[in-house]
């Protein structure tokens, strides 16, 4: 299957500052790439979908001014986390969008867990 | 529109089967299903796209019932490494992905 890298796996930071973490394709460029939240014991949120080359699509509720991201090129999205708060903390999972002859299928990166002290 | 799961948790001995089961309000275009440990994303398990369709890989099988909108996971004799948590998503016409809220399995020796 396609691989789908992320950096950092884990960050701890101070309140107020900024987190970036980035979502690799490694083996397939990838158009469009999700990022997801998780809480513990919760299921996967969508929180945008990053799309090469244009504004990403934020989901309803999702604060785009401090969450950016930025889908520079077909196999690297980022997702800035800006003026991070301990309630901000939580497991980021990104995944990239595979075109399938009939349908398309996601794959997952490892995730990267927040911690905002 | 998040579809539902049940149960949501199920504890089994080693060898034991199991059935969790995903359905939608909504007419389905395709199912996907995932198992996440914990700690870790979430990984492919497979995906069906026409009602009736059963697909299968090695002791875990899932099917698609279009007109019941809903899907349903089989584990057969569990092995330990089956344990985690299993996520339906689904892709209803028109639109985007949605993940259920998640069956915790946990599979005793």
């Amino acid at each position: 299957g396609a691989v789908v890298s992320q950096h950092p796996s884990w960050v701890i930071c101070k309140s107020g500052t900024s987190v970036k973490i980035e979502c690799r394709s490694l083996d397939f460029q990838a158009t469009t790439m999700f990022w997801y939240r998780q809480f513990p014991k919760q299921s996967l949120m969508l929180m945008a979908t990053s799309n090469e080359g244009s504004k990403a699509t934020y989901e309803q509720g999702v604060e785009k001014d401090k969450f950016l991201i930025n889908h520079a090129s077909l196999t690297l999205s980022t997702l800035t986390v800006t003026s991070a708060h301990p309630e901000d903390s939580s497991f980021y999972i990104c995944s990239a969008r595979v075109s399938g002859r009939v349908t398309d299928t996601q794959y997952f990166g490892p995730g990267t867990r927040l911690t905002v002290l | 529109q998040q579809p539902v799961q049940s149960p949501q948790a199920v504890i089994l001995r080693e060898g034991e089967d199991a059935v969790i089961n995903c359905s939608s309000s909504k007419a389905l275009y395709s199912v996907h299903w995932y198992r996440q440990k914990h700690g870790e994303a979430p990984v492919f398990l497979m995906i069906l796209l026409k009602g009736g369709e059963q697909k299968g890989h090695e002791k875990i099988s899932a099917s698609f019932n279009e007109k019941k909108q809903q899907s349903s996971l089989y584990l057969t004799a569990s092995q330990l490494s089956y344990s985690g948590t299993y996520f339906c998503g689904t892709v209803n016409y028109g639109q985007n992905f949605v993940f259920g809220p998640g069956t915790r399995l946990s599979v005793l020796p």
